[in-house]
């Protein structure tokens, strides 16, 4: 079984500065099969980032994707008030079809 | 629209049962795999289940082996989820998600979920 860490927990900063986020597998994962979500208080998680570093439809381009192997990275190039929220890493098999999601990291305001 | 709007949560006691329901709109749901996926207060996502498109693939989470039942009706657009033995450790946020491409595994959309409370 896959599994992921997410760090850091909490990342704090400011808007218009630079967030990145490590997602990390147990054991590697194709990077066809890694994605990102998005969830804010009290609402569905969304899909931001899929096979690794494609960015889903209406997702900004501040948002991009990258990693290979183990080492999976989100990067916010420029943080907007909208994009503090929980982000969470999620890695899926093909058979047999199992999903994992990553415990998250929660970007809030410096 | 693209929708899913689940239904049936609410308050039930340890060792009861409960019924999820999850009407899909705006696309072919016969076409589409989906899934449960749960989320204590508080606390991260957890993948429950996973059924086909079909409905002839089936696969479960080991915290609910055994316990709980997916299901879906294509003529409806329904996905279901049937939850009996419930714990209190059941206790969460219930979102039904469509796996976006077939054969891929990312998540896209989602339901707004629906709360199921497990206590006495």
């Amino acid at each position: 079984e896959i599994v992921l860490t997410q760090s850091p927990g909490t990342l704090s900063l400011s808007p218009g500065e630079r967030a990145t986020l490590s997602c990390r597998a147990s054991q590697s994962v194709s990077s066809s099969y890694l994605a990102w979500y998005q969830q804010k208080p009290g609402q569905a998680p969304r899909l931001l980032i899929y096979g690794a570093s494609s960015r889903a439809t209406g997702i900004p381009d501040r948002f991009s994707g990258s990693g290979s192997g183990t080492d999976f990275t989100l990067t916010i190039s420029r943080l907007e008030p909208e994009d503090f929220a929980v982000y969470y890493c999620q890695q899926y098999g093909s058979s047999p079809r199992v999903f994992t999601f990553g415990p998250g990291t929660k970007v809030d305001i410096k | 629209e693209v929708q899913l709007v689940e239904s049936g949560g609410g308050l039930v006691q340890p060792g009861g049962s409960l019924r999820l329901s999850c009407a899909a709109s705006g696309f072919t749901f016969s076409s589409y795999e989906m899934n449960w996926v749960r989320q204590a207060p508080g606390k991260g996502l957890e993948w429950v289940s996973y059924i086909s498109s079909s409905g002839s693939t089936i696969y479960y989470a080991d915290s609910v082996k055994g316990r709980f039942t997916i299901s879906r009706d294509n003529a409806k657009n329904s996905l279901y989820l049937q939850m009996n033995s419930l714990r209190a450790e059941d206790t969460a946020v219930y979102y039904c998600a469509r796996i976006a491409v077939a054969g891929t595994g990312w998540f896209d959309p989602w339901g707004q979920g629906t709360l199921v409370t497990v206590s006495s």
